[in-house]
């Protein structure tokens, strides 16, 4: 079975504080693991996933199988990141369905 | 192309009615997935489909829910008999067969079942 926890619900910092957003794993096999943002009044998409690697918006990931983390980073955090944050999870090459975590709500103030 | 579209964007409806949703999914994606949202928590797989082929279903898919892709393109989701349990939003989202592929997502039908 999959299981993603994202232990908190919200984050409240200040502009240009530093942010991470939790995300623990349970599975067996090999993950592929993603971060899903959805802004007010938009819809999910995708933020960024491991495979890739990449530093989205200022956003990093790196997936720890030690400790069967992905937790998402951004050293200073900006007005424009405040939405809803979904850590994900599917079988490495399976493409198939996401199993999601609860999310969290990052509020950045002023 | 504007991306994965669902209709109707809302939907109120009495108990014991039943209901239909449609997803048209971005026009090259093979693969297409319903999730269910329910307030504080997140998207909760659904069903599965690559082309008119269902894939997979979950086993929290009660025998109410049906889903078809009947060529390949678009898709509905038939929930019979509503229930205040099934108020929720539903998601469709769609993506290439290919490793490591997005999942894009529509807007969700919100489904009120008074």
């Amino acid at each position: 079975a999959q299981r993603v926890t994202q232990p908190e619900k919200l984050l409240s910092v200040f502009k240009g504080a530093p942010v991470e957003l939790k995300c623990n794993y349970s599975y067996s096999g090999s993950p592929e693991l993603f971060w899903y943002v959805q802004y007010s009044r938009q819809r999910l998409q995708l933020l960024l996933r491991h495979i890739s690697r990449e530093s989205i918006k200022g956003f990093t990931a790196d997936l720890n199988k030690g400790e069967t983390s992905f937790h998402l980073k951004k050293p200073f955090a900006q007005e424009e990141d405040s939405a809803m944050y979904y850590c994900a999870l599917t079988p490495y090459g399976a493409n198939s369905k996401l199993t999601f975590g609860k999310g969290i709500t990052l509020s950045v103030r002023p | 192309d504007t991306g994965v579209s669902q209709d109707p964007r809302h939907k109120i409806t009495k108990r014991g009615q039943n209901v239909t949703f449609r997803c048209d999914p971005i026009s090259e994606h093979n693969r297409l997935y319903w999730y269910r949202q329910t307030l504080g928590q997140g998207p909760e797989f659904l069903t599965y489909f690559q082309n008119e082929a269902q894939l997979e279903k979950s086993r929290l898919l009660s025998d109410r829910f049906s889903a078809e892709r009947p060529k390949g393109s678009f898709s509905t989701l038939e929930i019979q008999r509503t229930e205040q349990g099934d108020s929720a939003m539903y998601l469709c989202a769609s993506s290439i067969r290919d490793r490591g592929s997005e999942q894009y997502f529509g807007p969700g039908t919100r489904l009120t079942v008074t």
